[in-house]
């Protein structure tokens, strides 16, 4: 079985601040990670996933996140927020089956203060 | 593409009542999914499909169901509204393939409320 947890339930920043955003898993096998964000009133949608490679994986609007295997992490940073990023985060584990459901944290909501 | 449509964006029901609530796709997804989304406790998830015919329970199934005839179409009907199903209802949709990794893309949601 697998679980993720999202250690902050929000995080206010101030405009063009950078931000990390935390995120553990556990899984007894190895996964897929994914990072979702939700806007306001959306759907959620891909930010950013890492299968494998370089363990640092970016999105094209500046947020970057790194896999580490030892610690079981997958944090998202971003080292210069903007008023546009304030939305819902959601990181995401899936196994390697295709079978596999996507397991989804309970999210951190990013507020942006001017 | 239209992509994961949902309709409706907003409903109020009595308690007692039951709708249902449509999803429709467009991207020849095999895999479709529904969640609910309550305020700090993230996505769960009610029920899944992996092809037409074929559904599954997921973690919160009770008091919903779902039927799968087409591939485009996976409504999920609540036949006895209850307070407790006051929420934001997501369908995704994803492709198969030989592994997980493929990303999920969801409907914009509708937002229910049982009074």
């Amino acid at each position: 079985a697998q679980s993720v947890t999202q250690l902050d339930s929000q995080v206010p920043v101030f405009e063009e601040a950078p931000v990390e955003l935390r995120c553990n898993y556990s899984s007894s096998v190895s996964v897929y990670l994914f990072w979702y964000v939700q806007y306001p009133n959306q759907g959620l949608q891909l930010l950013l996933k890492y299968l494998s490679g370089s363990t640092l994986v970016e999105s094209i609007n500046g947020f970057e996140a790194e896999f580490n295997k030892s610690q079981t992490s997958f944090h998202l940073r971003k080292p210069s927020v903007h008023i546009s990023d304030t939305a819902e985060y959601f990181c995401a584990v899936s196994g390697y089956s295709s079978a596999s459901k996507i397991i989804f944290g309970s999210g951190t909501r990013l507020s942006i203060r001017p | 593409n239209a992509g994961v449509t949902q309709t409706p964006k907003f409903r109020i029901l009595k308690i007692g009542q039951s709708m249902t609530l449509q999803c429709t796709q467009d991207m020849n997804h095999n895999y479709m999914y529904w969640y609910r989304q309550d305020p700090g406790m993230g996505l769960k998830l009610i029920y899944y499909s992996v092809g037409a015919g074929i559904t599954d329970k997921g973690e919160v199934p009770n008091g919903y169901n779902v039927s799968r005839s087409t591939t485009e179409d996976f409504p999920l009907r609540l036949e006895l509204a209850a307070p407790s199903q006051t929420s934001v209802y997501f369908c995704a949709s994803r492709p198969s393939s030989s592994g997980g990794f493929d990303e999920q893309f969801f409907g914009p949601g509708t937002r229910l409320t049982v009074l």
